[in-house]
């Protein structure tokens, strides 16, 4: 079965250092593979999506994720963190869109 | 629409009573989920519709749920006999096609069973 695993419930980083939020998943076949945020009583925004090619995505906001095959890995990362970040970030793989599995989400703080 | 549009945004049950929670996709989307966010599962998929037809079904928790969807368009998610392990945020997303083109999300039903 697939699954998602985001290891850090919460993450405090101060503003204007960099950022990587982990995930980790199990997946039998090439997974897509899918980073959403959603801030206080908003719905989720996509951030960037891998389904193939090449294994560095670039998304909105200064986000960037890579995928690792060989680590089951698909980290989020920004080289520095604004306040505005402030929010919660959901790891999800699927096979497309039509379903897609969640992991549990990192919370991240972002200090003055 | 703008966006994906849910209603109630916020709805209080008591338990053992239906509910009814809307979805208006943005329009021309033919792929339509419903997830479910709760504390203690996370956000988890019920159902996704192509057009009106339902492919895939097999995230309803019980036959309490159901959903349906008219005209390709909007879509119900109905829970009878509401029990207090249904409170959650109800989301519902769309996309132009199933696959790969991406799913908005709407702001979600917050059902809250007492």
């Amino acid at each position: 079965a697939q699954s998602v695993t985001q290891p850090d419930i919460h993450i405090t980083v101060s503003e204007g250092a960099s950022l990587e939020l982990r995930c980790n998943y199990s997946y039998g076949a090439t997974p897509y593979l899918f980073w959403y945020v959603q801030s206080p009583g908003q719905g989720l925004q996509l951030l960037l999506k891998y389904f193939s090619g090449d294994t560095l995505v670039q998304g909105i906001k200064g986000f960037e994720a890579e995928f690792k095959r060989s680590q089951s890995s698909f980290n989020l990362r920004k080289p520095s963190v604004h306040w505005s970040d402030a929010a919660e970030y959901f790891c999800a793989v699927g096979e497309g869109f039509q379903k897609l599995v969640f992991g549990t989400g990192t919370r991240l703080l972002v200090s003055p | 629409g703008a966006g994906v549009s849910q209603s109630p945004s916020n709805k209080v049950t008591e338990k053992g009573k239906d509910v009814e929670l809307r979805c208006d996709p943005i329009s021309g989307h033919t792929a339509l989920y419903w997830y479910r966010q709760s504390l203690g599962q996370g956000l988890e998929f019920l159902i996704y519709f192509q057009g009106n037809s339902a492919p895939d079904k097999s995230g309803l928790p019980s036959d309490r749920f159901s959903a349906e969807r008219t005209g390709g368009s909007v879509s119900t998610l109905t829970i009878q006999r509401t029990q207090q392990e249904d409170s959650a945020v109800y989301l519902c997303a769309s996309s132009s096609r199933a696959g790969q083109s991406e799913a908005f999300f709407g702001q979600g039903t917050r059902l809250t069973v007492v």
